[in-house]
């Protein structure tokens, strides 16, 4: 079946601009992840959604960062005012038990 | 919190060789996960393994949570093992399902 897929693949925009990045999990999967990955870098956890529980916020870096899940499906991670040091790729993961799957990720620039 | 490392950082084989990969966490978990990290960014779960010993193919993993190590055997490597393995771990405290990551052993398998 499909996998997790991720919008857009590669977004560049310009120091102090607002960007959404999409996630769309495997249908079914309760939970879903949002991580940050810097260039050469392991994964810093984000936020965890698991069904209607309240969401898992505390890898949130600062207040610019916010995510929704409508539905319990589709995700949208939002970053207010980008700053520079927010470039990095921005995965997305789902998983019903144990195992998450993951997407192709947002490449995002910050000029 | 719980400290995840991983040895070595980077490795460098020939086509055919084995290699072993170890990841050593801090706390006792509940969760472990394995990933492979490809050239493209695509991240891969490997194997879920919390304790006990799994195979796949040419890979295979063994966890010994009592002494908190896991280890990554990668038989006959081929080049397209290329990239970065990744160990996760849930801890056991609270009801949390947050992977904390550690920073990867990357592998190159020169043809």
């Amino acid at each position: 079946g499909a996998g997790v897929s991720q919008s857009p693949s590669n977004k560049v925009t310009e120091k102090g601009k607002d960007v959404e990045l999409r996630c769309d999990p495997i249908s079914g999967h309760t939970a879903l992840y949002w991580y940050r990955q810097s260039l050469g870098q392991g994964l810093e956890f984000l936020i965890y959604f698991q069904g209607n529980s309240a969401p898992d916020k505390s890898g949130l870096p600062s207040d610019r960062f916010s995510a929704e899940r409508t539905g319990g499906s589709v995700s949208t991670l939002t970053i207010q005012r980008t700053q520079q040091e927010d470039s990095a790729v921005y995965l997305c993961a789902s998983s019903q038990e144990e195992t998450q799957y993951f997407g192709p990720g947002t490449r995002l620039l910050v000029l | 919190g719980i400290q995840v490392e991983q040895s070595p950082p980077d490795l460098i084989l020939q086509e055919g060789a084995n290699s072993t990969l170890r990841c050593n966490f801090s706390d006792s978990v509940n969760n472990l996960q394995w990933f492979h990290q490809n050239p493209w960014g695509q991240l891969i779960n490997l194997f879920y393994i919390p304790s006990g010993t799994k195979q796949n193919g040419r890979l295979s993993a063994t966890t010994v949570a009592t002494e908190r190590y896991s280890l990554l055997y990668i038989s006959s490597s081929q080049t397209t093992d290329s990239g970065v393995y990744f160990c996760a771990v849930v801890t056991n405290a609270g009801n949390n399902r947050k992977l904390i990551w550690g920073l990867g052993t990357s592998l190159a398998v020169n043809p």
